[in-house]
C-alpha cells in the first residue's frame, strides 16, 4: 500500500541552525501539507502546497519557514534559524485532491525535531 | 483556539463492547470531518470521514455520526478489539480554507482483553 515517508525520523540541532525535513508524498497525490505537534499539544496545520505554490499557511508558518518541491518526488520543509520552541513532531501529509471532492490526507510517520 | 474539541482525554472499554468517541466543533463553516488513529511514534492513520451533507458513514466496524445542529460528531467502534487501543483524533476542514485540517486534542482509547 502506498505511503508517505519522512526522513530523518529524529533530528537534533542547535538553536539558530537551519534544518531541512524531507518527505516523499504518495506518488499520484497532488496536494502536500506540513503539520506539527508540540509535545502534549494538538496537531497544528502549518502549510499546504499545490502546483509548486503555497495554497494556505497558518500564522505559525512565518518567514523562518519555507517549503519546496525540488524534484518530482520530494517535498521539503526548511526552518532557517531554529528556535527552542520549534521542537516538535513534524508530519508531512498528502492528498489526491482538495476542495469539493474532499480527499483524505494521508500522513507520514513524522520527524521528531529537537532544538537544543 | 478550541474550534475542535474532544472532551474525553481517555476511554477504557472491554473487548467486544462498543467504543464511542465524541467530538464537538464550533466553526459552522466546517463541512468535512475525519477521524484518525495514532499509535506512539507513528503518524496519524486515516480511519473514516463524513461530509456535512450526510449524517452517517459506515466502514466495517467503524461508523461516524454527524449531528450538524449540535455541532457534534461521534465515532463508534463495534466490536472493539485490543488492537484498537490508540489515540483517536477528530479533524475538520472548511472548503474555503484550502483543506487545512483542524484537529481535536485526541482521546486515548484502551480496549481491555
Amino acid at each position: 500500500e502506498p505511503e508517505v515517508t519522512q526522513t530523518p525520523s529524529h533530528q537534533v540541532t542547535q538553536m539558530g541552525q537551519e534544518v531541512i525535513l524531507r518527505c516523499v508524498p504518495i506518488s499520484n497525490h497532488l496536494y502536500f501539507y506540513w503539520y506539527r505537534q508540540i509535545l502534549g499539544q494538538k496537531v497544528e496545520f502549518l502549510v499546504s502546497f499545490y502546483n509548486n505554490e503555497i495554497s494556505e499557511k497558518s500564522e505559525i508558518f512565518d518567514d523562518q519557514f519555507s517549503v519546496e518541491r525540488p524534484d518530482g518526488s520530494n517535498f521539503t520543509l526548511k526552518i532557517r534559524s531554529t528556535k527552542l520552541e520549534d521542537s516538535a513532531m513534524y508530519f508531512c501529509a498528502s492528498s489526491e485532491g482538495q476542495g469539493r471532492m474532499k480527499y483524505e490526507q494521508y500522513f507520514g510517520p513524522g520527524t521528531r525535531l529537537t532544538v537544543t | 483556539d478550541q474550534q475542535v474539541k474532544q472532551n474525553s482525554p481517555s476511554l477504557s472499554v472491554q473487548e467486544g463492547r462498543i467504543s464511542i468517541l465524541n467530538c464537538d466543533y464550533t466553526n459552522s463553516m466546517f463541512d468535512y470531518f475525519l477521524w484518525y488513529k495514532k499509535y506512539p511514534a507513528e503518524g496519524p492513520t486515516f480511519l473514516i470521514s463524513i461530509s456535512s451533507i450526510k449524517d452517517k458513514n459506515e466502514d466495517g466496524r467503524f461508523t461516524v455520526f454527524l449531528n450538524k445542529s449540535a455541532k457534534h460528531l461521534s465515532l463508534h467502534i463495534v466490536p472493539s478489539q485490543p488492537g484498537d487501543s490508540a489515540v483517536y483524533f477528530c479533524a475538520a476542514s472548511d472548503d474555503n480554507a484550502g483543506n487545512m485540517l483542524t484537529f481535536g486534542g485526541g482521546t486515548r482509547l484502551m480496549v481491555k482483553p
